[in-house]
């Protein structure tokens, strides 16, 4: 099993729909917990924190269960411009180490 | 702050050959990482450094080394280039062990040939 799993997609959303992203993580030890954006051709971006109790960033809004080892991310609205690949990102770190794992991505295509 | 930059952006090998990965930071983050990404195998972690003076292997690190002799510079060597090392290499910093997102630089795309 992979560490972190996500959508396989792609996902092909007219604008103004919602969508949803999925992921999982396999280790229950993992500490921190982003999305990411990756427009074709460029480097990942980091589009938001998870937190426990839920975070929204505009159109945003990310979700952690810890006790899934799930999370997922809502965009509501969707604009053109949202078209990218979306990166689940879990993060375990210690005194000496930090280990960073990326799911394998989940494309989002906004139709006009 | 230019964040973190990395050069060259492009470069064609032929097999054999050997070259360097530059990869700078000026925020003061002490943890630095190199990734490449190949289709449909998403981001794969080659080495990562927790501060200076400090390297340790990722998934994949045959082929590549790594020194970090200052907080700043995390260089990336590919000893005898292969056309399995064909890809797009980005480099990551973030603070001290942590919570913190890393923030990536632009990446550097290798043809080997």
């Amino acid at each position: 099993r992979k560490e972190v799993e996500q959508d396989p997609g792609p996902f092909n959303v007219p604008e103004g729909a919602t969508v949803a992203f999925n992921c999982t993580y396999s280790n229950s030890a993992s500490q921190s917990f982003f999305w990411y954006r990756q427009d074709c051709r460029k480097e990942p971006k980091l589009l938001m924190s998870v937190y426990s109790s839920g975070n929204e960033d505009g159109r945003f809004t990310a979700q952690l269960n810890r006790a899934s080892q799930y999370i997922s991310l809502l965009i509501r609205d969707s604009k053109l411009s949202d078209s990218a690949t979306y990166l689940c990102v879990v993060k375990d770190f210690g005194p000496s180490y930090d280990k960073v794992i990326f799911g394998p991505g989940t494309s989002l295509s906004v139709i006009p | 702050n230019a964040g973190v930059t990395q050069t060259p952006k492009f470069q064609v090998l032929k097999t054999g050959q050997s070259m360097t990965l530059q990869c700078a930071q000026d925020m003061n983050h002490e943890y630095m990482s190199w990734y490449r990404q190949d289709p449909g195998m998403g981001l794969r972690l080659i080495h990562y450094s927790v501060g200076a003076g400090i390297t340790d292997q990722g998934e994949v690190p045959n082929g590549y080394n790594v020194s970090r002799s200052t907080t700043e510079d995390f260089p990336l060597r590919l000893l005898s280039a292969a056309p399995s090392q064909t890809s797009v290499y980005f480099c990551a910093s973030s603070y001290g062990n942590g919570g913190e997102a890393p923030y990536f630089g632009p990446g550097t795309r290798l043809l080997v040939l």
